[in-house]
């Protein structure tokens, strides 16, 4: 079975800082990866996805995300956030092919002070 | 349109009651889903429907009772549920041949 591991429980930074949030999944075969956002009151909302070619992938909002297959990690980058994005991020994973149950990670939750 | 919608938005029931929730979307995803997602947790799978069937009950007891008439809708039957059962419950639609999968607000739902 999949797992999914987020370290980073809560996260505070000040605007225009540098956001690094990391993603570890357990699963020996191939996976798609994923980063959903969840704005306070909002609905999950993809970020970004990894299926399959060039590693570094962009999303919405200027997050990218690098899959690092050797370290089993998916990590979210953004270079300089904005109180706006203060949200809950979860990183998830699924196996590729079909309607597949979709692992979330324990969250991290992001403040941004202005 | 990407746009997956639930109703109610809120919802209060007592432990006797029975209520549906509903879902829909007009995306053409032949796969859907309930998740239920308690507070600062991450959603957990309930049921997976493809093609208007039930492909996966992740265990969930018999008091949530899943139904997809039509490949538009998804609706989650609810009866004699406990407190415990108080939880966002989350829609999300994809195609059947995999991909991302798209979520609803959810439904707020208070068991008393």
């Amino acid at each position: 079975a999949q797992s999914v591991s987020q370290h980073n429980h809560h996260v505070i930074l000040s605007e225009a800082a540098s956001l690094e949030l990391g993603c570890n999944y357990s699963y020996g075969g191939t996976v798609n990866l994923f980063w959903y956002v969840q704005y306070p009151g909002q609905h999950l909302q993809l970020l970004l996805k990894y299926f399959s070619g060039d590693p570094l992938v962009k999303g919405i909002k200027g997050f990218e995300a690098e899959f690092i297959k050797s370290k089993f990690s998916f990590n979210l980058r953004k270079p300089s956030v904005q109180w706006s994005d203060t949200a809950e991020y979860f990183c998830a994973v699924n196996r590729p092919g079909g309607y597949q149950k979709v692992t979330f990670g324990t969250g991290t939750k992001l403040q941004v002070i202005p | 349109d990407t746009e997956v919608t639930q109703t109610p938005k809120h919802l209060v029931m007592g432990m006797t009651n029975k209520k549906s929730l509903k879902c829909e979307q007009h995306m053409g995803h032949r796969a859907m889903y309930w998740y239920k997602q308690k507070a600062k947790k991450p959603p957990e799978l309930m049921f997976v429907y493809s093609y208007e069937k039930l492909s996966i009950n992740e265990s969930v007891p018999s008091r949530f009772s899943p139904e997809c008439p039509n490949s538009s809708l998804l609706n989650l039957h609810l009866h004699a549920l406990q407190p415990e059962d108080s939880a966002l419950y989350l829609c999300a639609s994809s195609q059947v041949s995999g991909g991302e999968q798209y979520f609803g607000p959810g439904t707020r739902l208070t068991v008393t």
